[in-house]
């Protein structure tokens, strides 16, 4: 049971526009969500976080919007640049039950960003 | 800088022959974790280590055993690798539940081939 879904395994944009990668999640004891972006033959980096106190946290050209009511989470990358080209994880920790130190993750979606 | 560090990069081994992968951290992070990842899927959680406490998920083959020596460096022996072991295996660590918010912070993996 996927606790928490990417449903779009590729995305492929312009450089220069908008990129919109959405997460969807199922267990309304998450309350932490983080991205991880990973190249190839790398590990995951962690990329930007939200907590459910918050529906909107901003970092350069990073933005992530939650929406707790659709259990729904999305990630912006305005202006999207060909090294933003990764596999990007939305990634969810609950807080309560001391186990806000364990992860779920998605499968991710693969970002193409074109010239 | 301070890092989470894996070797080998990649390992070759035989059906059936012991593995060990290694993981050392520089942060001095109190959990340790180990996953699994497969092609195009989440990266699945296998065990951690809070300090000395070893915490196995309950759909982890008994097959995959975890060391972790001290603070610094965690260890992942897979006894016997069958073909289905054939993965990407990521460590990970975090500070823990001494603070709200939890990252993780990946190491680059080992991308483990099984003959």
């Amino acid at each position: 049971d996927q606790q928490v879904k990417q449903n779009s395994p590729s995305l492929s944009v312009q450089e220069g526009r908008i990129s919109i990668l959405n997460c969807d999640y199922t267990n309304s004891m998450f309350d932490y969500f983080l991205w991880y972006k990973k190249y190839p033959a790398e590990g995951p980096t962690f990329l930007i976080s939200i907590s459910s106190i918050k529906d909107k946290n901003e970092d350069g050209r990073f933005t992530v919007f939650l929406n707790k009511s659709a259990k729904h989470l999305s990630l912006h990358i305005v202006p999207s640049q060909p090294g933003d080209s990764a596999v990007y994880f939305c990634a969810a920790s609950a807080n309560s039950g001391g186990s806000n130190y364990k992860l779920t993750f998605g499968k991710g979606t693969l970002l193409t960003v074109n010239p | 800088d301070a890092m989470v560090i894996q070797n080998p990069r990649y390992q070759v081994t035989q059906f059936g022959k012991p593995v060990t992968l290694s993981c050392s951290q520089t942060l001095n992070h109190n959990v340790m974790y180990w996953y699994q990842q497969k092609s195009s899927q989440a990266p699945k959680l296998l065990f951690h280590y809070y300090d000395k406490d070893f915490n196995n998920e309950a759909d982890t083959p008994d097959n995959f055993q975890s060391r972790r020596p001290n603070t610094s460096f965690c260890f992942l022996d897979i006894r016997s690798p069958g073909l289905g072991d054939a993965a990407m295996y990521l460590c990970a660590t975090s500070r823990g539940s001494s603070v709200v918010y939890n990252e993780q912070f990946f190491g680059p993996g080992t991308r483990l081939t099984v003959l």
